[in-house]
């Protein structure tokens, strides 16, 4: 069965530093991976996703993520944090030839001034 | 274009009660799922459905079920509300091709008392 680990619930950052969020997946085929931000009251908008044509994938408002098979990762990054960026962060997989998304447990990034 | 509308965005209904929401897809979209999320279980998948078909099912009782219209609007109904069904229940659309990623409805905000 396919599944996304998401570790840390709550990450803290300070306005400026590295946003490092960990997403690791678990597929016996080569999976379409994706990441989300959901606002408060708002429903999930993406960031990326990965589907097999780069490794490295830019999304928008300056995150990446770097698809590893080796160590079965989709890290989501951003070098500068900004304080519009707090919200909580998805990971999901999507398996080829399933229209199933399975969403990680979610983190929650909080930026501090 | 015009998003994924969800009507309506909150409601609050007493136990035994049946709900049914409704979710309009992005024009063009015939792929639509429903997801629950709540805080202790994060988002969890409901269904899918593809030209009036319920294509995917996720491990949810049966007082959950859902419909698809030739126009490909979508609703749900829950019938017999528990006080553990207070949620937020995401509608997303997408095209019919696994490697794109599911655009979101605000969602609608169920609270059962």
């Amino acid at each position: 069965a396919q599944s996304v680990t998401q570790l840390g619930s709550h990450v803290s950052v300070s306005e400026g530093a590295l946003v490092l969020l960990r997403c690791n997946y678990s597929s016996s085929v080569p999976p379409y991976l994706f990441w989300y931000v959901q606002y408060p009251n708002q429903g999930l908008q993406l960031l990326l996703k990965y589907t097999s044509a780069a490794t490295l994938v830019k999304g928008i408002n300056g995150f990446e993520a770097e698809f590893k098979k080796s160590e079965t990762s989709f890290h989501l990054t951003k070098p500068s944090a900004h304080m519009s960026d707090a919200a909580e962060y998805f990971c999901a997989v999507n398996r080829a030839g399933t229209y199933k998304y399975i969403f990680g447990t979610g983190t929650r990034l909080k930026v501090l001034a | 274009k015009a998003g994924v509308t969800q009507t309506p965005r909150y409601l609050i209904k007493t136990r035994g009660q049946q709900v049914t929401l409704s979710c309009s897809p992005i024009s063009g979209h015939r792929s639509v799922s429903w997801y629950q999320q709540t805080p202790g279980q994060g988002l969890q998948f409901l269904f899918e459905y593809f030209s009036e078909t319920q294509r995917n099912k996720g491990n949810f009782p049966g007082r959950f079920s859902g419909r698809q219209f030739s126009n490909s609007r979508s609703e749900m109904n829950v019938s017999t509300l528990e006080l553990g069904d207070s949620a937020l229940y995401l509608c997303a659309s997408s095209l019919d091709r696994v490697d794109t990623e599911a655009f979101f409805g605000q969602g609608t905000r169920l609270t059962v008392v």
